[in-house]
């Protein structure tokens, strides 16, 4: 168990519907990254926060948009689904300070969606 | 350009002998890590080992190590004494001084009693 949890661990939704996903992060983590991992485009980061500020942006659509929260826990909304945003997403956190863990990332389950 | 590669989509090993995973990546940033995960079949993700760029020796973490050759561009994992719970998918990722993330395509690592 990495203490980073992930809910809901499944999803199944229908098409131009609007889903949140939520990951709490290791307790002190600070960094929270979310990826997503699809058969079409393998693994792709999408977006890290830390401490409550956007760090870093990757191939994130603009129908998904996230935000920590201040108790550092955060979520991922994704609207206007497409068949194609069926994946896999992970949330992962780090501690992000200086040290020599500090890029040690932890991975929580993971949340299946299913866009039908 | 590919910013990672992983060139082996399929490995075998025989328990209890080395393997090597290739990787390698392409970047002009002068600041960047490197990183190796682990996907079992049962889905989680695992991060195995980190090397920065400025790193002056090569990263371990217990059988895990990473041969980094920055003239070459290369930072391959090493996995010593394999065991049966080493079969897994294994990326490597680079990230920049910007914090953007890329993945390989991954390595698909059997181990053979």
């Amino acid at each position: 168990d990495s203490g980073v949890t992930q809910t809901p661990k499944h999803l199944i939704t229908a098409t131009g519907q609007r889903v949140t996903l939520r990951c709490s992060p290791r307790s002190g983590d600070l960094s929270v990254y979310w990826y997503q991992q699809s058969l079409d485009q393998g693994l792709q980061f999408l977006i890290q926060y830390y401490n409550g500020e956007e760090r870093a942006k990757g191939n994130i659509l603009e129908r998904f948009s996230a935000q920590q929260f201040p108790d550092l826990h955060s979520e991922l909304n994704l609207s206007s689904l497409e068949l194609g945003d069926s994946a896999l997403y992970f949330c992962a956190s780090s501690v992000s300070q200086r040290g020599p863990r500090d890029n040690e990332q932890f991975f929580g389950p993971g949340t299946r969606l299913t866009v039908l | 350009a590919q910013k990672i590669t992983q060139t082996q989509p399929g490995m075998f090993v025989q328990e209890k002998e080395a393997v090597t995973l290739d990787c390698t990546y392409d970047t002009s940033d002068p600041s960047y890590g490197l990183f190796w995960y682990k996907q079992p079949s049962s889905g989680e993700m695992i991060f195995l080992i980190y090397q920065g760029s400025y790193d002056q020796q090569n990263a371990t973490e217990g059988r895990y190590s990473l041969n980094f050759q920055k003239a070459r561009k290369s930072a391959n994992l090493v996995i010593s004494a394999s065991q049966l719970g080493d079969s897994a998918m294994y990326f490597c990722a680079m990230r920049e001084s910007g914090n953007q993330f890329y993945f390989g395509t991954g390595t698909s690592l059997t181990v053979i009693p």
